[in-house]
């Protein structure tokens, strides 16, 4: 069964360092997504991606945060200068369609902030 | 002190066993509704969905009945399993909102041999 494909699946980073996070979603989806699930809470939304621009953001995703479709198949996640808070799971999802289809998940990139 | 993070509901059930997790929502304008099961470091994976049209739906060993009045999902699992045991979480979202799905804070269910 296809799946969606997140790399790393551990990142240690520096506070105030950029990090990218990695997607590869499944191939035939067209709407692409970011959750992430901070230890212990709740999973997220952080933004929506179709047709190559943003669809959606929640208030999560300010400035600091940017995403990218750079080729056919990868979606990207990038901070730009990190903050211990931003320590959490980072979900990618896709979906085929907007309406009444179920997203599915990556396993995840766990980002440690230090 | 303050409390950091979700005390999640548990549900402990002997395998073989039926389980039932329920799930209040709150916006009256959610049209969609999805159960996920989360295993420890892994992603939320789809159990079954469910639109508002309907009040109930059948998967393999799962059923997922909606009752829109008192806005309440729950889901059943016939036959509970050792593998079941996961973090259950119900998702919504209203239509037109290029699924921004809202999660639910999630049940530990565990079986128990």
């Amino acid at each position: 069964e296809p799946e969606v494909t997140q790399t790393p699946s551990h990142q240690v980073t520096q506070m105030g360092q950029e990090v990218i996070l990695h997607c590869v979603p499944i191939s035939n989806h067209l709407y692409f997504y970011w959750y992430r699930q901070i230890l212990g809470q709740k999973v997220e939304f952080l933004v929506s991606f179709y047709n190559n621009e943003i669809s959606e953001k929640s208030e999560i995703f300010d400035d600091q945060f940017s995403v990218e479709r750079p080729d056919g198949s990868n979606f990207t996640l990038k901070i730009r200068s990190t903050k211990l808070e931003d320590s959490a799971m980072y979900f990618c999802a896709s979906t085929t369609s907007g309406e009444a289809s179920p997203l599915h998940f990556g396993n995840g990139t766990r980002l440690t902030v230090t | 002190g303050e409390s950091v993070g979700l005390h999640l509901p548990t549900l402990s059930v002997q395998e073989g066993d039926n389980s039932i997790i329920n799930c209040a929502y709150s916006n009256s304008a959610s049209d969609y509704f999805i159960w996920y099961k989360q295993e420890s470091g892994k992603g939320p994976q789809f159990i079954i969905d469910i639109r508002s049209n309907m009040d109930k739906r059948q998967g393999q060993r799962v059923t997922v009945l909606l009752n829109k009045t008192v806005k309440h999902l729950s889901l059943q699992i016939a036959a509970t399993q050792p593998g079941d045991s996961a973090v259950y979480f119900c998702a919504e979202t209203p239509s037109g909102s290029a699924r921004q799905l809202t999660f639910g804070s999630g049940t530990q269910l565990t079986v128990l041999p």
